[in-house]
């Protein structure tokens, strides 16, 4: 069974804080994902990385930053939270992306909230 | 080009009646074109997917239908039941090399509540 932990379920900060976000994935997967979810706009990807030490950038990128220093290991950083990124976040694996299986395994998510 | 539009944005279907969730893509590099399932307090789950070869997959109650050249596919509930009340999400990518050509990329939802 694919298995991918966030580090917590709800997170609670303040505005100028700097808040990470841990993403463990148990499955070899080369691919990690980091998305926002938000009522009436979907999924939209922040950051996703190919392989280790590697990270480019999605849709949405501007007050995120991202650091894979380990395989199973993805983690997502807000240099300076704001209230506009309070959302839930959601980090997902899958195989190489070339490959047939392009499936995302999920996370939780962690549901942040910024005073 | 590289949106996929959802609709509709919610949904309430009784028990037993059929739930139909419609997306339409523009980008004909798509080549795979996958469901998810989210309960909440959960993250999305695959449900189905199709590959633009085929116009229809079934998978129990869940089927899709692809109308390539409309460039638009649908998911159908059969005999809709409570415990399928969710956000359902649909998604295409494109292309069989790396890349951001490879990412998801997501309609905006549909919830889905189906009545007792």
């Amino acid at each position: 069974d694919v298995k991918v932990t966030q580090s917590s379920r709800y997170l609670v900060k303040r505005t100028g804080e700097k808040v990470f976000l841990e993403c463990v994935q148990d499955m070899d997967h080369e691919n990690m994902f980091w998305y926002r979810q938000d009522p009436g706009l979907g999924l939209r990807l922040i950051y996703f990385s190919y392989d280790v030490k590697m990270k480019e950038k999605g849709d949405i990128p501007e007050g995120y930053s991202v650091s894979r220093e380990k395989k199973e290991r993805f983690s997502l950083i807000l240099e300076s939270a704001s209230t506009n990124q309070t959302s839930m976040y959601l980090c997902a694996s899958s195989l190489w992306i070339a490959s047939y299986r392009r499936e995302q395994f999920f996370g939780p998510g962690t549901r942040l909230t910024v005073l | 080009q590289q949106q996929v539009k959802q609709s509709p944005q919610s949904l309430i279907v009784q028990k037993g009646g059929i739930s139909i969730i419609n997306c339409a893509y523009e980008n004909t590099a798509f080549d795979y074109f996958p469901w998810y399932q989210q309960f909440p307090g959960k993250g999305p789950a695959l449900l189905i997917a199709i590959r633009p070869d085929v116009s229809e997959k079934k998978e129990g109650r869940f089927t899709i239908s692809f109308n390539k050249s409309a460039k638009q596919f649908s998911l159908h509930i059969m005999d809709s039941q409570p415990g399928d009340s969710a956000t359902y999400f649909c998604a295409a990518s494109g292309a069989e090399r790396g890349g951001s050509q490879g990412n998801l990329i997501f309609g905006k939802g549909t919830k889905l509540s189906v009545k007792p």
